[in-house]
Formats: C-alpha cells, sequence, structure tokens
C-alpha cells in the first residue's frame, strides 16, 4: 500500500465509450502525476498538477480529459479512444519541495486500459 | 520524452551474483531516483541520489552518479529471486521526471 489508490484496475472499453480514471492519494502531496505505460517503451509523462494547477501538458492527444478538483483527487476522462491506447495507465503523487525538487514519486498499482 | 536510458534492457543472473544497471541521461539534473516494478504493477521508490552527491547506499543497493558523463548507476549485490523485476532510473529537472525504459532484471534461484 503506498498511499495512491486507482480505480479501476481493469478497464476494457470501445472506442466510442467514454469512461475515467480515478487516483487518490492519501499522503498530503502537493503534486500529482499521469504517466502512460505501454509495452517496452518508457514511461510517458503525460499530465502534472502542482497545487491543482495543470504544469505539464506532453502534447497529449483531446481525447484523454485530465481533471484535478483538490490537491488528493485526479482524474483522466477518456473520450473516443484508438486501440494504440491500450497501455497501463500510471498515476503518482510527491512532494515538491523548494528549489524544485520533486522528490519520491509514490505511485498508484496502475490502470490497465484494453481499448477495443 | 525519455530522459534516461537504462542499459541493459535485460539482465539474468543466479542468486548470490551481483548486478549492475547503468542509466544515461542528457540534460542537467536536480537529482536521479530509481525505481522498481513488478510486472503489471505500480513503481516503487528505491533511493534517490542528488546533483551534488556520488555514491549513495541504501541495505544491498549502491547507487553512483557521474554528472560529468551524464550517468548513473545501480548496484543490487547478493541478488535474490525475489529482486526478478524491472529496474528504471528517473531524471528529475525542475519537477519534470522523465524515466527511461527500464532493464529487466531476472534471478535465478
Amino acid at each position: 500500500e503506498t498511499g495512491v489508490t486507482q480505480t479501476p484496475r481493469h478497464l476494457v472499453m470501445g472506442m466510442t465509450n467514454k469512461k475515467s480514471l480515478k487516483c487518490e492519494q492519501h499522503l498530503g502531496h502537493n503534486a500529482m502525476y499521469w504517466y502512460k505505460q505501454s509495452a517496452k517503451k518508457p514511461l510517458e509523462l503525460m499530465f502534472v498538477y502542482n497545487f491543482k494547477e495543470q504544469t505539464e501538458n506532453n502534447s497529449v492527444p483531446s481525447r484523454f480529459s485530465p481533471e484535478c478538483p483538490n490537491s488528493s483527487h485526479l482524474f483522466l476522462h477518456l473520450h473516443t479512444l484508438q486501440p494504440e491506447d491500450s497501455a497501463l495507465y500510471l498515476c503518482a503523487s510527491s512532494q515538491l519541495g523548494q528549489r524544485s525538487n520533486t522528490g519520491e514519486l509514490f505511485f498508484g498499482e496502475g490502470s490497465r486500459l484494453t481499448v477495443l | 520524452s525519455q530522459q534516461g536510458e537504462e542499459d541493459p534492457q535485460a539482465l539474468s543472473i543466479q542468486e548470490g551474483e551481483n548486478a549492475t544497471m547503468n542509466c544515461s541521461y542528457k540534460t542537467s539534473i536536480n537529482n536521479l531516483q530509481w525505481y522498481r516494478q513488478n510486472s503489471g504493477r505500480g513503481l516503487v521508490h528505491l533511493i534517490l541520489i542528488r546533483s551534488n552527491e556520488r555514491e549513495k547506499h541504501s541495505g544491498r543497493l549502491r547507487v553512483t552518479l557521474d554528472t560529468s558523463k551524464k550517468s548513473s548507476s545501480l548496484l543490487i549485490t547478493a541478488s535474490r529471486a525475489a529482486d526478478t523485476a524491472s529496474y528504471f532510473c528517473a531524471t528529475d529537472n525542475n519537477n519534470d521526471m522523465r524515466f527511461g525504459a527500464g532493464t529487466r532484471l531476472t534471478v535465478k534461484p
């Protein structure tokens, strides 16, 4: 138990569906992240929220829409995805320190997404 | 985009042997971190080394950092079958955390 909880753990959806991934952190951290992990590829940083403000959006397609209603919760809304979007989506949180140090990332167990 | 690159991509050793994994990166960093991932699970933080540090130890783990060569190594001593996992380095550059593709370590009993 890392203090970061992701739901659902597994999700199968069609290309026309709308679904959401949820992440909750119980660590009092001030930053939250979405990463995408595809087979045999590096983790791709998708979004970063720092004190609920989005500070990073790495050219992610608009069919992925993040939402951070408060510092403990992070969502990833999914709409009209493609089969190549199938991957493990990992949420993480950290306590950003002074002088822009990220510190340790605490990851959830991930949401395994399959797009048919 | 990817920052760290691990080498080798895969490593297979016998229990009791040492395992060494390397990481190279391209830009300046605040710190470098190593993570472990069991298959299909989340990543777990192992150790963090700051840009002004050269070596750090934690249990059976030893990490080195050479900022002039932009490289780091992770040594796991006296490996165990339970050490079988993927290992990733991650570089922190002003709150931008980037990971490599990882080294898949297999420790045979």
